[in-house]
Protein backbone atom coordinates (compact mmCIF):
# COMPACT_ATOMS: atom_id res chain seq x y z
CA UNK A 1 0.00 0.00 0.00
CA UNK A 2 1.01 3.60 0.33
CA UNK A 3 3.28 4.89 2.35
CA UNK A 4 5.80 7.77 3.08
CA UNK A 5 8.94 7.40 4.78
CA UNK A 6 10.44 10.52 6.41
CA UNK A 7 14.04 11.17 8.48
CA UNK A 8 13.74 10.10 11.98
CA UNK A 9 14.28 12.95 14.04
CA UNK A 10 15.19 15.04 16.26
CA UNK A 11 17.40 16.97 13.75
CA UNK A 12 19.13 19.78 15.81
CA UNK A 13 21.31 22.49 13.79
CA UNK A 14 22.47 26.15 14.49
CA UNK A 15 21.11 28.93 13.45
CA UNK A 16 22.33 29.72 9.11
CA UNK A 17 22.87 26.16 8.72
CA UNK A 18 21.73 23.91 5.83
CA UNK A 19 18.73 22.31 6.24
CA UNK A 20 17.70 18.97 4.79
CA UNK A 21 14.97 16.49 6.17
CA UNK A 22 14.16 13.20 3.67
CA UNK A 23 11.02 11.85 2.54
CA UNK A 24 10.62 9.28 0.12
CA UNK A 25 6.99 7.66 -0.94
CA UNK A 26 5.62 4.74 -2.01
CA UNK A 27 2.38 5.08 -4.42
CA UNK A 28 -0.12 3.62 -6.79
CA UNK A 29 0.28 6.19 -9.68
CA UNK A 30 1.19 9.84 -8.79
CA UNK A 31 0.27 11.53 -5.85
CA UNK A 32 0.51 15.04 -4.66
CA UNK A 33 2.83 15.69 -2.17
CA UNK A 34 2.98 18.32 0.79
CA UNK A 35 4.99 19.92 3.58
CA UNK A 36 3.60 21.10 6.62
CA UNK A 37 5.01 22.34 9.52
CA UNK A 38 3.60 22.19 13.01
CA UNK A 39 4.70 24.74 15.85
CA UNK A 40 4.20 23.90 19.37
CA UNK A 41 0.26 23.35 20.46
CA UNK A 42 -0.67 24.43 16.95
CA UNK A 43 -2.08 22.57 14.80
CA UNK A 44 -0.62 21.95 11.02
CA UNK A 45 0.38 24.75 8.99
CA UNK A 46 0.79 23.60 4.23
CA UNK A 47 4.31 24.98 4.12
CA UNK A 48 4.69 23.73 0.09
CA UNK A 49 2.99 21.71 -2.19
CA UNK A 50 4.21 19.84 -5.73
CA UNK A 51 1.61 18.31 -7.72
CA UNK A 52 3.73 16.37 -10.46
CA UNK A 53 6.99 15.28 -11.09
CA UNK A 54 9.82 17.64 -11.24
CA UNK A 55 7.42 20.11 -9.92
CA UNK A 56 9.42 22.20 -7.08
CA UNK A 57 7.23 23.93 -3.68
CA UNK A 58 8.61 26.44 -2.19
CA UNK A 59 7.94 28.97 0.61
CA UNK A 60 9.49 31.42 3.57
CA UNK A 61 13.07 30.54 1.68
CA UNK A 62 12.00 26.16 2.42
CA UNK A 63 12.20 24.01 -1.20
CA UNK A 64 10.98 20.58 -2.07
CA UNK A 65 11.50 19.16 -5.64
CA UNK A 66 9.01 16.18 -6.98
CA UNK A 67 11.30 13.65 -7.70
CA UNK A 68 9.60 10.45 -9.83
CA UNK A 69 12.91 8.32 -10.45
CA UNK A 70 13.58 8.58 -6.69
CA UNK A 71 10.41 8.63 -5.21
CA UNK A 72 11.48 11.37 -2.86
CA UNK A 73 10.72 14.75 -1.60
CA UNK A 74 13.32 16.04 0.24
CA UNK A 75 12.47 19.48 2.22
CA UNK A 76 15.75 21.89 1.93
CA UNK A 77 16.09 25.42 3.39
CA UNK A 78 19.92 26.88 2.70
CA UNK A 79 19.95 29.02 6.10
CA UNK A 80 17.75 28.01 9.32
CA UNK A 81 16.41 30.47 11.64
CA UNK A 82 15.22 29.53 15.39
CA UNK A 83 11.96 30.57 14.27
CA UNK A 84 11.91 27.20 12.08
CA UNK A 85 11.80 25.39 14.96
CA UNK A 86 9.28 22.95 14.67
CA UNK A 87 7.83 19.83 13.34
CA UNK A 88 7.77 19.16 9.70
CA UNK A 89 5.42 16.04 8.17
CA UNK A 90 5.43 15.09 4.70
CA UNK A 91 2.31 14.12 3.07
CA UNK A 92 1.44 12.05 0.51
CA UNK A 93 -2.41 12.26 -1.42
CA UNK A 94 -2.81 9.83 -3.72
CA UNK A 95 -4.74 7.57 -4.81
CA UNK A 96 -8.52 6.45 -3.98
CA UNK A 97 -8.34 9.53 -1.94
CA UNK A 98 -5.78 8.15 0.65
CA UNK A 99 -3.76 10.62 3.11
CA UNK A 100 -0.67 9.17 3.88
CA UNK A 101 1.14 11.39 7.03
CA UNK A 102 5.09 10.81 7.38
CA UNK A 103 5.98 10.04 11.16
CA UNK A 104 6.83 13.85 11.51
CA UNK A 105 10.95 15.31 11.90
CA UNK A 106 11.17 17.44 15.07
CA UNK A 107 13.64 20.32 14.43
CA UNK A 108 15.33 22.51 16.74
CA UNK A 109 17.74 25.48 16.26
CA UNK A 110 19.98 26.66 18.14
CA UNK A 111 20.76 30.38 18.40
CA UNK B 1 -9.97 36.05 6.86
CA UNK B 2 -11.24 32.35 5.94
CA UNK B 3 -10.63 29.67 8.66
CA UNK B 4 -10.88 26.97 10.77
CA UNK B 5 -11.97 27.79 14.06
CA UNK B 6 -11.93 24.80 16.79
CA UNK B 7 -13.27 25.19 19.95
CA UNK B 8 -12.69 24.47 22.85
CA UNK B 9 -8.73 24.73 22.60
CA UNK B 10 -8.47 22.97 25.87
CA UNK B 11 -11.20 20.11 27.25
CA UNK B 12 -11.17 18.53 30.25
CA UNK B 13 -13.67 15.68 31.36
CA UNK B 14 -13.91 13.04 33.66
CA UNK B 15 -13.47 9.45 32.78
CA UNK B 16 -16.52 7.47 30.68
CA UNK B 17 -18.31 11.64 30.61
CA UNK B 18 -19.38 12.30 27.28
CA UNK B 19 -17.74 15.26 25.75
CA UNK B 20 -18.19 16.94 22.51
CA UNK B 21 -15.66 19.38 20.18
CA UNK B 22 -16.52 21.30 17.56
CA UNK B 23 -15.13 22.78 14.46
CA UNK B 24 -16.27 25.70 12.03
CA UNK B 25 -14.85 26.75 8.89
CA UNK B 26 -15.47 29.98 6.51
CA UNK B 27 -13.96 28.50 3.90
CA UNK B 28 -16.87 26.69 2.15
CA UNK B 29 -14.90 23.35 1.88
CA UNK B 30 -16.92 20.40 1.09
CA UNK B 31 -14.61 18.26 3.14
CA UNK B 32 -14.04 18.10 6.67
CA UNK B 33 -11.47 15.62 8.55
CA UNK B 34 -11.36 14.74 12.24
CA UNK B 35 -7.65 13.81 13.10
CA UNK B 36 -5.92 12.58 16.66
CA UNK B 37 -2.67 13.65 17.27
CA UNK B 38 -1.03 12.12 20.19
CA UNK B 39 2.84 13.22 21.30
CA UNK B 40 5.53 12.92 19.23
CA UNK B 41 3.25 11.35 17.10
CA UNK B 42 1.36 11.64 13.08
CA UNK B 43 -1.79 12.83 12.93
CA UNK B 44 -4.40 9.96 12.89
CA UNK B 45 -7.29 9.62 10.87
CA UNK B 46 -10.58 9.25 12.29
CA UNK B 47 -13.04 10.14 9.84
CA UNK B 48 -13.86 12.31 7.25
CA UNK B 49 -17.07 14.07 5.54
CA UNK B 50 -17.51 14.59 1.95
CA UNK B 51 -20.54 16.74 1.76
CA UNK B 52 -22.97 15.31 3.77
CA UNK B 53 -21.29 11.55 3.09
CA UNK B 54 -19.67 10.19 6.22
CA UNK B 55 -16.25 7.97 5.83
CA UNK B 56 -15.08 6.48 8.95
CA UNK B 57 -11.48 4.49 8.94
CA UNK B 58 -12.03 0.90 9.68
CA UNK B 59 -9.78 0.97 12.84
CA UNK B 60 -11.54 4.13 14.69
CA UNK B 61 -13.42 2.71 17.93
CA UNK B 62 -16.93 3.15 18.08
CA UNK B 63 -16.90 5.21 20.99
CA UNK B 64 -15.51 8.14 18.65
CA UNK B 65 -18.91 9.46 16.50
CA UNK B 66 -19.10 12.49 14.07
CA UNK B 67 -22.25 14.65 13.33
CA UNK B 68 -22.16 17.68 10.18
CA UNK B 69 -25.12 19.68 10.61
CA UNK B 70 -24.36 21.95 7.69
CA UNK B 71 -21.24 22.75 5.42
CA UNK B 72 -19.86 24.97 8.45
CA UNK B 73 -19.87 23.16 11.34
CA UNK B 74 -18.46 19.50 12.27
CA UNK B 75 -18.66 18.00 15.95
CA UNK B 76 -16.71 15.19 17.10
CA UNK B 77 -18.48 13.10 19.84
CA UNK B 78 -16.38 10.74 22.40
CA UNK B 79 -19.48 9.32 24.05
CA UNK B 80 -17.38 7.16 27.14
CA UNK B 81 -13.68 8.80 26.95
CA UNK B 82 -11.24 6.30 28.65
CA UNK B 83 -7.24 7.63 29.45
CA UNK B 84 -6.08 6.48 26.16
CA UNK B 85 -8.39 9.18 24.81
CA UNK B 86 -6.24 12.01 25.85
CA UNK B 87 -4.72 13.60 23.11
CA UNK B 88 -4.90 16.55 20.57
CA UNK B 89 -7.70 16.53 18.26
CA UNK B 90 -7.33 18.24 14.88
CA UNK B 91 -10.07 19.21 12.49
CA UNK B 92 -9.45 19.91 8.73
CA UNK B 93 -11.40 20.95 5.59
CA UNK B 94 -9.88 20.57 2.09
CA UNK B 95 -11.67 21.12 -1.48
CA UNK B 96 -13.42 18.60 -3.52
CA UNK B 97 -10.53 16.31 -4.00
CA UNK B 98 -11.60 15.25 -7.61
CA UNK B 99 -11.52 12.13 -9.68
CA UNK B 100 -7.97 12.61 -10.57
CA UNK B 101 -5.18 15.16 -11.01
CA UNK B 102 -3.84 17.33 -8.56
CA UNK B 103 -4.88 17.23 -4.75
CA UNK B 104 -6.35 19.72 -2.85
CA UNK B 105 -4.21 20.69 0.64
CA UNK B 106 -5.59 20.65 3.83
CA UNK B 107 -6.48 23.51 6.03
CA UNK B 108 -6.15 22.63 10.03
CA UNK B 109 -7.21 24.27 13.07
CA UNK B 110 -5.28 25.07 15.92
CA UNK B 111 -6.80 21.75 17.71
CA UNK B 112 -8.33 20.74 21.05
CA UNK B 113 -6.03 19.47 23.75
CA UNK B 114 -8.42 16.96 25.58
CA UNK B 115 -7.08 15.93 28.70
CA UNK B 116 -9.53 13.26 30.66
CA UNK B 117 -9.09 12.76 34.78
Amino acid sequence: GDSVTQMEGPVTLSEEAFLTINCTYTATGYPSLFWYVQYPGEGLQLLLKATKADDKGSNKGFEATYRKETTSFHLEKGSVQVSDSAVYFCVSYGSASKIIFGSGTRLSIRP
Amino acid sequence: DAMVIQNPRYQVTQFGKPVTLSCSQTLNHNVMYWYQQKSSQAPKLLFHYYDKDFNNEADTPDNFQSRRPNTSFCFLDIRSPGLGDAAMYLCATSRDPGTGGAKQPQHFGDGTRLSIL
